[in-house]
């Protein structure tokens, strides 16, 4: 069975303040693919990264990082120095091959509320 | 590059209706795939369609269907609308739909059924 586990419901932090999100998955499949996306109160899903499953390095975009570590299952998100901008909904996703074709799974998601 | 349209934005229908649901993907993309978004169920996913042929399918009764056309644009459809049925709804397209390619949102209809 394929799931996405976001433990952290919601996370408050004050400005300034690095901020970590939590995303564990289960998959038997070899191959998959390992999301996060970014939901501000407009609706839409904005992509910020995709990892895949033969690829652990570590990943930096500016004030975000991430963590994929296969032997935990885990593929966490930092957001360093956070602004009030990332107040949003987060979300971990993975793909992977079910009756031969992909979709997407994603976790519940983690809302991060960042106070000035 | 326009992105992800989705019609109409907001829409409120009564129990017992039915609802189109109208989304433009990315010009390229041929991939479409539907998301219903509630705040008990979360992102659950409803179905995916590639070049008009529906290529996956989520849990969801019969009453949810869809369809692509062939300039990729598509629309669901849902029939005998529940008050259950509220939800935000998101179109997403990709450019193949293989999973590995990350795939782009529109802002979603928010349906309010009373």
């Amino acid at each position: 069975a394929q799931k996405v586990t976001q433990a952290q419901t919601e996370i408050s932090v004050v400005e300034k303040e690095d901020v970590t999100l939590d995303c564990v998955y289960e998959t038997r499949d070899t191959t998959y693919y390992l999301f996060w996306y970014k939901q501000p109160p407009s609706g839409e899903l904005v992509f910020l990264i995709r990892r895949n499953s033969f690829d652990e390095q570590n990943e930096i975009s500016g004030r975000y990082s991430w963590n994929f570590q296969k032997s935990t299952s885990s593929f966490n998100f930092t957001i360093t120095a956070s602004q009030v901008v990332d107040s949003a909904v987060y979300f971990c996703a993975l793909s992977a091959t079910t009756s031969g074709t992909y979709k997407y799974i994603f976790g519940t998601g983690t809302r991060l509320k960042v106070l000035a | 590059k326009a992105g992800v349209t989705q019609t109409p934005r907001y829409l409120i229908k009564t129990r017992g209706q039915q609802v189109t649901l109208s989304c433009s993907p990315i010009s390229g993309h041929r991939s479409v795939s539907w998301y219903q978004q509630t705040p008990g169920q979360g992102l659950q996913f409803l179905f995916e369609y590639f070049s008009e042929t529906q290529r996956n399918k989520g849990n969801f009764p019969g009453r949810f269907s869809g369809r692509q056309f062939s300039n990729s644009r598509s629309e669901m459809n849902v029939s005998t609308l529940e008050l259950g049925d509220s939800a935000l709804y998101l179109c997403a397209s990709s450019l193949a739909g293989r999973g590995s390619t990350e795939a782009f949102f529109g802002q979603g209809t928010r349906l309010t059924v009373v």
